[in-house]
């Protein structure tokens, strides 16, 4: 079975301030690494996801994550944050070969002006 | 596309009662999914179904049974409801590699 340590429960940001979440994980076999987010009152979304090849991801919202095998980590980062970034974020492995997820216990991020 | 939809959002039991979950998704997945969120752990699977007829059971099954009805449907059933199972519950489909989740179902037992 694989488990999912973050290493932060919260983490407050002066907005404009450069963000890392960090993420670590322990599988016996291959897996992929995901980010999700969740606003509040709302479902989890899909931030980014590594499956394999260049180790660094980047989501559409300026988010990169980068994975590092020696490691066993999946750090999320954002340079600069805004207030809507505020949200929970939970990094997910799956094993390749059932793609069932699990998830660490989520770092809340709180951006404040 | 409303993708993967719950019902209800909300919901108050008294212990011992009984409630079912639905979930329904349009996208064609074949691979769908239960978790249950509780503050400080995750999410944490109950139930999964690979496909079509077939159920197996996750991480934290006691308590709780599933149907998968259709491709499209995936039911949780509380037969008995206990206060440990005041928590949000969330469907999930997946695509080819990601989940993708549901608003869920805040669900409090007294």
């Amino acid at each position: 079975a694989q488990s999912v340590t973050q290493l932060d429960s919260q983490v407050p940001v002066f907005e404009e301030a450069p963000v890392e979440l960090r993420c670590n994980y322990s599988s016996s076999v291959s897996v992929y690494l995901f980010w999700y987010v969740q606003y509040p009152n709302q479902g989890l979304q899909l931030l980014l996801k590594y499956l394999s090849g260049s180790t660094l991801v980047e989501s559409i919202n300026g988010f990169e994550a980068e994975f590092n095998k020696s490691q066993t980590s999946f750090h999320l980062r954002k340079p600069s944050v805004h207030i809507s970034d505020t949200a929970e974020y939970f990094c997910a492995v799956s094993r390749r070969n059932d793609y069932k997820l699990s998830f660490g216990a989520g770092t809340t991020v709180t951006v404040r002006a | 596309n409303a993708g993967v939809t719950q019902t209800p959002k909300f919901q108050v039991l008294k212990t011992g009662q009984s409630m079912t979950l639905q979930c329904a998704q349009d996208m064609n997945h074949n691979s769908m999914y239960w978790y249950r969120q509780d503050p400080g752990m995750g999410l944490r699977l109950i139930y999964y179904s690979a496909s079509e007829g077939t159920t197996d059971k996750g991480e934290v099954p006691n308590g709780y049974n599933v149907s998968r009805l259709n491709k499209r449907e995936f039911s949780l059933r509380l037969e008995s409801a206990a206060p440990s199972q005041t928590s949000v519950y969330f469907c999930a489909s997946r695509g080819q590699y990601e989940q993708y989740f549901g608003p869920g179902t805040r669900l409090t037992v007294t």
